[in-house]
């Protein structure tokens, strides 16, 4: 069982650069989100899209951009990395958007550092 | 300002030792998640808790809601190596986005 697959673990890019961090979840979820992951911060909600058609901003959303392509993959694209852009990134997806009860399911992560 | 604060931030013990987590928060939940990050991975669910006092087991570790529904806590019994890891709370202040902790590193040394 695949669950969520992110694509790529590792990436280092130079400031300024741009780049596409890809996810897909085979469960047939609804809901899918973009987290990242910072030392003593956990973890921040960055976008996330409650159903297939539809994104919304979370907690920490400039500098970055997202595409819910179809239910399966959702997609978070940095236009002009910045160093403080350096983290790890977590995809997740849940059945529903009501969170009360519903676990989330993660990918394993992307590791970015930004020159 | 994390909605949810956990202590202690890092925790290491000795194999067969007990440990306890908290979470804790201001805001009342109608639910809240514990997650287990172990390295290079993403957190997986060990259990969520709905009810105010509620405890539920989870083999050695045991967790608790309380009765007020603003705190948690995990407790581990006789902890083993294979417990290490990230421990992460996670709630929904009912705007259906959900709210982690910064996480308690556990390290238990064999």
């Amino acid at each position: 069982n695949a669950g969520v697959t992110q694509t790529p673990k590792f990436q280092v890019l130079k400031t300024g650069q741009s780049m596409t961090l890809q996810c897909a979840q085979d469960m047939n979820h609804n809901s899918m989100y973009w987290y990242r992951q910072d030392p003593g911060m956990g973890l921040r909600l960055i976008y996330y899209s409650a159903s297939e058609g539809t994104t919304d901003k979370g907690e920490v959303p400039n500098g970055y951009n997202v595409s819910r392509l179809n239910k399966r993959e959702f997609s978070l694209r940095l236009e002009s990395a910045a160093p403080s852009q350096t983290s790890v990134y977590f995809c997740a997806s849940s059945e529903i958007r009501m969170v009360s009860n519903q676990p989330q399911h993660f990918g394993d992560g992307t590791r970015l550092s930004i020159l | 300002t994390q909605l949810l604060e956990q202590s202690p931030q890092f925790l290491s013990i000795q194999e067969g030792e007990n440990l306890t987590v908290y979470c804790n928060s201001s805001s009342v939940f109608s639910s809240l998640q514990w997650y287990r990050q172990e390295p290079g991975e993403g957190p997986v669910l060990l259990v969520t808790v709905v009810t105010g006092g509620e405890v539920k087991k989870l083999k050695r570790l045991t967790f608790q809601f309380g009765d007020a529904r603003k705190d948690s806590s995990l407790h581990i019994t006789a902890a083993q190596p294979g417990d290490t890891g990230l421990y992460l709370c996670a709630g929904d202040p009912n705007d259906y986005k959900l709210s982690f902790g910064a996480g308690t590193t556990v390290t238990v040394r064999a």
